[in-house]
C-alpha cells in the first residue's frame, strides 16, 4: 500500500512563507491533496492536484510536484496566525482510497 | 452550505463496554468513509461503503468493530467491547460516488476516551 511521509513540525514567523513538505510511494497515486486540521476539528480539504500537473496555485498557496522523486510540497505565502494547524498530505490510489501522512505541525510566530 | 453530520461529538466510556458513532453524509453522496485518527497520526481508514455495500473493510478489526449503512445514506459504527488503545478520533467523510477526482468532505468527528 501507499506510504506517505512528512516532518512533524514546522515553526515560522507571521509574515513569512511556510514549506511543508510530503513524500509519498504509490507513483500511480492520481490526486495527491493537502488537508488542514484545526485543533478538535474534522479535515478541510485546502487543495490538491492531479498526477499529471507540476503546479497548482490558489490564492495563498501553492503546490508543487515533483513526480519523479514523489515529492509534493505546500507553500503559504504571507503565513498567518490563523493558520497555525496540523496539515496533513494524501495521496489517492485504486476505487478513491485515500491514504494520509502522519501530519505536519505549523506553529505561527507573531 | 451541506455538511457531514457526526454524533456524538464526545464519547467517554469505560472498556468492555459498547459504544456506537453515528454519521449522516451530504445528501446523495454514495461513498461514505469511516476512519480513525490516533493523537498524532493521520486518519486510517477503516471501512468504505458504496450505498450499503462495503467496499473495503480491510483495515477493520472485525472482533470488536462492525459498521453497517443499511440504506445506503447515514451509518453507524459500533464498538463492542471498547478496550482501551480505542481512544481515538473517528472521523466520517463522504464523495458523490466513487471515482477520479471527488474531494472527501469530512465531518467534525467523535473523540473517544475509553478508561
Amino acid at each position: 500500500g501507499e506510504d506517505v511521509e512528512q516532518s512533524l513540525f514546522l515553526s515560522v514567523r507571521e509574515g513569512d512563507s511556510s514549506v511543508i513538505n510530503c513524500t509519498y510511494t504509490d507513483s500511480s497515486s492520481t490526486y495527491l491533496y493537502w488537508y488542514k486540521q484545526e485543533p478538535g476539528a474534522g479535515l478541510q480539504l485546502l487543495t490538491y492536484i492531479f498526477s499529471n500537473m507540476d503546479m497548482k496555485q490558489d490564492q495563498r498557496l501553492t503546490v508543487l510536484l515533483n513526480k519523479k522523486d514523489k515529492h509534493l510540497s505546500l507553500r503559504i505565502a504571507d503565513t498567518q496566525t490563523g493558520d497555525s494547524a496540523i496539515y496533513f498530505c494524501a495521496g489517492s490510489g485504486g476505487y478513491q482510497k485515500v491514504t494520509f501522512g502522519t501530519g505536519t505541525k505549523l506553529q505561527v510566530i507573531p | 452550505e451541506a455538511e457531514v453530520a457526526q454524533s456524538p461529538r464526545y464519547k467517554i466510556t469505560e472498556k468492555s463496554q459498547a459504544v456506537a458513532f453515528w454519521c449522516d453524509p451530504i445528501s446523495g453522496h454514495a461513498t461514505l468513509y469511516w476512519y480513525r485518527q490516533i493523537l498524532g497520526q493521520g486518519p486510517e481508514l477503516l471501512v468504505q461503503f458504496q450505498d450499503e455495500s462495503v467496499v473495503d473493510d480491510s483495515q477493520l478489526p472485525k472482533d470488536r468493530f462492525s459498521a453497517e449503512r443499511l440504506k445506503g445514506v447515514d451509518s453507524t459504527l459500533k464498538i463492542q467491547p471498547a478496550e482501551l488503545g480505542d481512544s481515538a478520533m473517528y472521523l466520517c467523510a463522504s464523495i458523490p460516488r466513487s471515482g477520479e477526482g471527488e474531494t472527501q468532505y469530512f465531518g467534525p468527528g467523535t473523540r473517544l476516551l475509553v478508561l
